[in-house]
């Protein structure tokens, strides 16, 4: 089974660059989950959607940040303009609605250094 | 309010047990999850225990829950160096609008050789 894929895997740019990562979820998980993970700060949830609809985006540290999920099986993290400070791995995670179990799966991050 | 807690750091050497403890803040939690993360990578599902489960067992993986502690542990028997890695603990439980879960800080987990 493909689980969840994210990419760019590495990405190094300079400070002021639009910044755009993107995920695919595992095929039939209807939920969508955007992580920050920094030695600072540790895994910070940043925003989630429900069947491609942002639910909470409480997390999103500023407006420079921006989700979208324009199909079930595609969702973007853009931040522009990108700052020293959103260095981080960036994590996304799926999973599905049911009465049973229903753990976050992750991918392997998509580690930004803004220069 | 909600808060997954649990130690930074555990040091263990090769062949001991190591035991992982997180306390958790929510008593209606549904489940209760442990990922791992090795280095470069993302976090992956080690184990769970629903909440009206006391112990859990998987290999050389033991999950305690005492729920009037709210207190979760995880045990690894014989801990090996491939061992080594961060632990996160995880809460989860259903709402109106769905489900939430909250992970604690992790802890990283040394095993000298």
């Amino acid at each position: 089974d493909a689980g969840v894929i994210q990419s760019p895997r590495h990405e190094v740019t300079e400070m002021g660059q639009e910044v755009t990562l993107r995920c695919k979820p595992i095929s039939g998980h209807d939920y969508l989950f955007w992580y920050r993970q920094t030695m600072m700060r540790g895994l910070e949830l940043l925003i989630y959607f429900n069947n491609n609809v942002p639910i909470d985006d409480s997390g999103m540290p500023e407006d420079r940040f921006s989700a979208k999920m324009p199909n079930a099986s595609f969702s973007t993290l853009k931040i522009q303009p990108s700052e020293p400070r959103d260095s981080a791995v960036y994590f996304c995670a799926s999973s599905s609605t049911g009465l049973g179990n229903q753990p976050q799966h992750f991918g392997d991050g998509t580690r930004l250094s803004i220069l | 309010g909600e808060d997954v807690e649990q130690s930074l750091f555990l040091s263990v050497r090769e062949g001991d047990s190591s035991v992982i403890n997180c306390t958790y803040t929510d008593s209606s939690s549904t489940y209760l999850y442990w990922y791992k993360q090795e280095p470069g990578a993302g976090l992956q599902l080690l184990t769970y225990i629903f909440s009206n489960m006391d112990m859990k067992q998987d290999q050389r993986l033991t999950v305690l829950l005492n729920k009037k502690d709210k207190h979760l542990s995880l045990r690894i028997a014989d801990t090996q160096t491939g061992d080594s890695a961060i632990y996160f603990c995880a809460e989860s439980w259903g709402n109106t609008g769905g489900f939430k879960t909250i992970f604690g800080a992790g802890t990283r987990l040394f095993v000298k050789a």
